[in-house]
Order: C-alpha cells, then structure tokens, then sequence
C-alpha cells in the first residue's frame, strides 16, 4: 500500500488561507488521493479527492503535482472550526479501495 | 441526510466479557469497513466487507474478534473474551465503490463511533 507524509502539527490564522502538504511519492498510476479531516470526538470525513487535475469543492481546493507525488489540500479562509487532523490517503490502485491512515496533520487555527 | 449509525455510543465492560458493536450502514452502499482508533496506533483498518462478504480481515485479532454482515443493513463486530487492550473507540464506515475503467473509487462515510472501555 502506498504510504503518505504529512507534517505532524500546523498552525494558521483565523481568516487565512492554509496550505496542507502531503507526500506520496510511491503512487500507483490508479490511485486517488484522498483528504479526510477529523474534528474533535467525531469520526472522519470526508473533504476531497483528486486523481490528476486539480479539484475545487465548497469545502476546500485540493492541488495535485504534475507528477503526482505530492499534493496539497488548500483551506481558503481558516476558520475555528476547522481545527482538526487533517488525512491524506492513496486508495484504488492494485485493485484495492481501503485506506489506510497515517498520522495526520493537526490544524491549530488562532482566534 | 443519510448517515452511518452506530450502536452503543459508549460501552463501559470487564475484562473478560463479550462485546458487540453494530453498525447501520447508509442504505445502497456495498461496502463496510470497521477501524480502530487509539492514541498509540491511531487509526487502524480492521475488516471490510463489499456485497457483505469479507474480503480482507488482516487487520483484526482473529483469536477474539469476529465481524459479520448478517444483511445489508447491519454489520457487527464482536469481542470475546475482551481485554483492557481493546479499549479503543471502534469506527464503522461505509461506502459505495464505483468503478472507472480499472480504478476503484469509494468515498468513506463514518459513524460517530463507539468508545468501548474494558476495566
């Protein structure tokens, strides 16, 4: 299974954008990378996903390396509730739909 | 809004003691997966099931955990005998795959999760 790197912890500024790096450098050409977040006592969800092109949603921008090793999950305008740990996972390639979770980064956003 | 439901919330055990977790998968999804999440592991694939057959249990300790899917619309996960290593909050997810060519795609809906604490 392809692993992921993230940074352990983040830092941002209420109402600033934050840029969520993400390494993957062993991705499969089959492979989508996933973005998942977990608030406090709740379970994960999910925020985006990309597979060669960058990715626009009303929760976040997702932009992906031409060459696809990298990848980053972009906050326009952090709020406090988007303080959480943020995950990014490879699934589907090797005919294979499971993730599997690194470490995260933890998002601190500062009132 | 549909949502995965889990079932109980919290659970408070013995060592020793049987526990069963169950969850409510969204109606129309084929696949269920059950992780572990602690703070030294984080979170953990147990097992997944598509069309309610299992295809990968790696994850789990065979010896004292079990899932199934009795129907479509309830998977369950049992410990027995339970050990205070179990304790743990256990999160269902479930998920429609779809397929583009050879790619599988599937987008993971989580449950709230249930905290289980073995004393």
């Amino acid at each position: 299974d392809a692993k992921t790197t993230q940074p352990n912890s983040m830092e941002s500024n209420e109402e600033e954008p934050v840029h969520l790096p993400c390494n993957h450098s062993t991705i499969s050409g089959t492979d989508y990378i996933h973005w998942y977040r977990q608030l406090p006592s709740q379970g994960p969800e999910y925020v985006i996903h990309g597979l060669t092109s960058n990715v626009n949603n009303r929760m976040a921008s997702l932009a992906i390396a031409e060459d696809r090793k990298s990848s980053t999950l972009i906050l326009h305008r952090a709020t406090l509730r988007d303080a959480a740990v943020y995950y990014c996972i490879l699934s589907g390639g090797s005919g294979t739909y499971k993730y599997i979770f690194g470490t995260g980064t933890r998002l601190k956003v500062l009132a | 809004d549909a949502r995965v439901t889990q079932t109980p919330r919290h659970k408070v055990t013995e060592m020793g003691q049987e526990v069963t977790m169950r969850c409510q998968p969204i109606l129309g999804h084929n696949t269920v997966f059950w992780y572990r999440q602690t703070m030294m592991q984080g979170l953990e694939l147990l097992a997944y099931f598509r069309n309610r057959a299992p295809l990968d249990d790696s994850g789990m300790p065979k010896d004292r955990f079990s899932a199934e899917m009795p129907d479509a619309t309830l998977a369950t996960l049992k410990i027995q005998p339970s050990e205070p290593r179990d304790s743990a909050v256990y999160f269902c997810a479930s998920g429609l795959v779809q397929t583009s060519g050879i790619i599988l795609y599937n987008e993971q809906f989580f449950g709230p999760g249930t905290r289980l604490t073995v004393l």
